[in-house]
C-alpha cells in the first residue's frame, strides 16, 4: 500500500481564489510527479521533480499553477487563480529512482472543487 | 506521440467470471507497462508491471503479457470476485524517457455482479 500522504482530501475556492495543496511522498523517494484527473478519468502530467530540482512541466503549470518541493517539508501544487476548469482530482506520486525505479506510488488525491 | 489505448469503458460481469481487458499501446520505445487499479475515493495503485527484460507480470490472480508484435498488454482473471469492482487503467512509463510521465489509458470501469 502506498504512504504518499496529500492533504487536503477536499478543498472548495471560488473563482480567482488561491488553491494550494500539499503531499509528503513515501520516505526516501526522490522523484515526485503530480497529474491532474478530470471527471471523464483522463490523467494530465502537470510536473516533476527530483529533489528540489524540477525535471519538466507542461505550460499550463508554469503559467498559472506554482508547485515546489522544499527540503524537509512536504511539497505544494498552488494554482494561482483558480478557474472552474480547475476542478479536478490532483494526484500527487512518488518513486525511488532505484529497482523500481519506474513504478509510482499514489495518494489519495486532493479534490478540488471551483465554484 | 506515445498513447494508450483502452476499448471497453464499461465491463460488467458476474462472480466467477473470465475477465479480460483490451489494451494496446503506440510508442517509438520499449516501456514498462503497468496496470494500475483505482478503487472510489483513491489513488491508482500498481497492480502490475511487466518490463521488456520478463514479458509477464502476474498478481493476485491478474496476468498480463506485454506482447511486442502486436503492441498489446491485455489483462486477464480466471475467476473475477466482487471485490474487483474498480477502473482499471493500462498505462506505459519509464524514467529513463519522458522523465518518467507516466501515460494512461482511457480507464475501464469493471463491475461485478453478486
Amino acid at each position: 500500500n502506498s504512504k504518499v500522504i496529500q492533504t487536503p482530501r477536499y478543498l472548495v475556492k471560488g473563482q480567482g481564489q488561491k488553491a494550494k495543496m500539499r503531499c509528503i511522498p513515501e520516505k526516501g523517494h526522490p522523484v515526485v510527479f503530480w497529474y491532474q484527473q478530470n471527471k471523464n478519468n483522463e490523467f494530465k502530467f502537470l510536473i516533476n521533480f527530483q529533489n528540489q530540482e524540477v525535471l519538466q512541466q507542461i505550460d499550463m503549470t508554469e503559467k498559472r499553477f506554482s508547485a515546489e518541493c522544499p527540503s524537509n517539508s512536504p511539497c505544494s501544487l498552488e494554482i494561482q487563480s483558480s478557474e472552474a476548469g480547475d476542478s479536478a482530482l490532483y494526484l500527487c506520486a512518488s518513486s525511488d529512482w532505484g529497482v523500481n525505479q519506474d513504478t509510482q506510488y499514489f495518494g489519495p488525491g486532493t479534490r478540488l472543487l471551483v465554484l | 506521440g506515445d498513447s494508450v489505448t483502452q476499448m471497453q469503458g464499461q465491463v460488467t460481469l458476474s462472480e466467477d467470471d473470465f475477465l479480460f481487458i483490451n489494451c494496446t499501446y503506440s510508442t517509438t520505445w520499449y516501456p514498462t507497462l503497468f496496470w494500475y487499479v483505482q478503487y472510489p475515493g483513491e489513488g491508482p495503485q500498481l497492480l502490475l508491471k511487466v518490463t521488456t527484460a520478463n514479458n509477464k507480470g502476474i498478481s493476485r490472480g491478474f496476468e498480463a503479457t506485454y506482447d511486442k508484435g502486436t503492441t498489446s498488454f491485455h489483462l486477464q482473471k480466471a475467476s473475477v470476485q466482487e471485490s474487483d469492482s474498480a477502473v482499471y487503467y493500462c498505462v506505459l512509463g519509464d524514467m529513463n524517457y519522458n522523465q518518467g510521465k507516466l501515460i494512461f489509458g482511457q480507464g475501464t470501469k469493471l463491475s461485478i455482479k453478486p
